[in-house]
């Protein structure tokens, strides 16, 4: 593994289904995120971890939630799916809270279509 | 509310030079990226300004007014591959990154 690891790449899914997608990372970076990408929205943030064992609410969290028991895994999970979670997601993790110049280093994505 | 403008959609032609600019209004600031992300990728990280002035890396540059809430970011000698979306964000009083929709540049031969 070298940086950030999602899976899977891309799912489709049937409403009402639960889903869990995976985030791992190496770089033992604090901080990690859960982003939502549409066409011509941009980059939305679902939840996100400053360290393990925190979580918060960012700026669309309504039907996911996550969690962080240890530095590396950071899983996003919808509960009960609907169509318009259907998005690209990604995870992205940063050093110190996100305070440094390096910026986040972003996951491939998941592609999920919920119908 | 926190808001970062930058155009949807930009032309320009191979070898040429390009701008695109971000204008930002948001809850603190705490220092500007760019990124790019070519088509079906993740954004990858371009440059970073906190400080107001233009900060060079080889063909990109990215310039910052703190006081105008204005960034650019500078490509020169154009080629094929800079085809891809170009996404600004800000980092907030609270070190969260708002972003931008994405600027998508195509690049013609």
């Amino acid at each position: 593994i070298a940086g950030i690891t999602q899976a899977p790449t891309s799912q489709i899914l049937a409403a009402g289904r639960r889903m869990t997608l995976r985030c791992t990372q190496d770089m033992r970076h604090n901080a990690m995120y859960w982003y939502r990408q549409d066409l011509g929205l941009g980059l939305r943030l679902i939840h996100y971890s400053n360290t393990a064992g925190t979580t918060g609410k960012g700026e669309v969290p309504d039907g996911y939630s996550v969690s962080r028991a240890n530095t590396d895994d950071f899983p996003l999970t919808l509960a009960s799916a609907v169509p318009s979670q259907t998005s690209v997601y990604f995870c992205a993790s940063s050093d110190y809270s996100g305070q440094g110049a390096s910026g986040y280093t972003f996951g491939s994505g998941t592609r999920l279509t919920v119908v | 509310g926190q808001n970062i403008d930058q155009p949807t959609e930009m032309t320009a032609t191979e070898g040429a030079i390009v701008q695109i600019n971000c204008t930002y209004q948001t809850s603190g600031f705490n220092g500007l990226f760019w990124y790019q992300q070519h088509a079906g990728e993740a954004p990858t990280f371009l440059s970073y300004n906190v400080l107001d002035g233009l900060e060079e890396k080889g063909r990109f540059s990215s310039f910052l007014s703190r006081s105008k809430g204005y960034s650019y970011l500078l490509l020169k000698e154009l080629q094929m591959k800079d085809s891809a979306s170009y996404l600004c964000a800000v980092r907030d009083k609270d070190y969260q990154l708002i972003w931008g929709a994405g600027t998508k540049l195509i690049i013609k031969p």
